[in-house]
């Protein structure tokens, strides 16, 4: 399998503008996370789903953030308008049947977004 | 909340063992898991435990687990500067997420 795949890897973007992150997960698994990393803050889940639905959104910052699965194969992960603040590395991790039941999370390389 | 915390850098001797530690809080932790972060990579799992176990050795690692004072460590033996990275411990409070630690920069030095 090749993974967890995210795209792009780099984005440098202006204040104000959209941006679009996205994410294909290891094919059959049922959980789908999104996280972001910064040196201050370190790793914090912003959202994760099951089965495609968003089940727990907490962590999303706030209304310029938004995420979707439109199908088991794909999720998007979406910032509008974008702020300098928002500059972070985001990953994309997903489980086969929830880290609970000792099914670990398997992450991609992470898009590396820079908002100037 | 739930609050993992490490101790941010540790310096070891290439071929000297590393300990990495880590506290967590959630006593209902079924699982704890380590990761390794590489530059300009993704988080990579190293090893888990399942709360239920004291000691849990994977050819160089081994994972040691406290539950009463919620203390988790990580050995490396024979330390090599392939394993300079960060290293992050991380708890599963819930049944589907994971609570990660700030993460241990371990640098060996050759």
């Amino acid at each position: 399998d090749a993974g967890v795949i995210q795209s792009p890897r780099h984005e440098v973007t202006e204040m104000g503008q959209e941006v679009t992150l996205r994410c294909k997960p290891i094919s059959g698994h049922d959980y789908l996370f999104w996280y972001r990393q910064t040196m201050m803050r370190g790793l914090e889940l912003l959202i994760y789903f099951n089965n495609n639905v968003p089940i727990d959104d907490s962590g999303m910052p706030e209304d310029r953030f938004s995420a979707k699965m439109p199908n088991a194969s794909f999720s998007t992960l979406k910032i509008q308008p974008s702020e300098p603040r928002d500059s972070a590395v985001y990953f994309c991790a997903s489980t086969l049947s929830g880290t609970g039941v000792g099914s670990p999370l398997h992450f991609g390389n992470g898009t590396r977004l820079t908002v100037t | 909340g739930e609050d993992v915390e490490q101790s941010l850098f540790l310096s070891v001797r290439e071929g000297d063992s590393s300990v990495i530690n880590c506290t967590y809080t959630d006593s209902s932790s079924t699982y704890l898991y380590w990761y390794k972060q590489e530059p300009g990579a993704g988080l990579q799992l190293l090893t888990y435990i399942f709360s239920n176990m004291d000691m849990k050795q994977d050819q160089r690692l081994t994972v040691l687990l406290n539950k009463k004072d919620k203390h988790l460590s990580l050995r490396i033996a024979d330390t090599q500067t392939g394993d300079s990275a960060i290293y992050f411990c991380a708890e599963s409070p819930g049944a589907n997420n994971l609570f990660f630690g700030t993460g241990t920069r371990l640098t060996v030095i050759p």
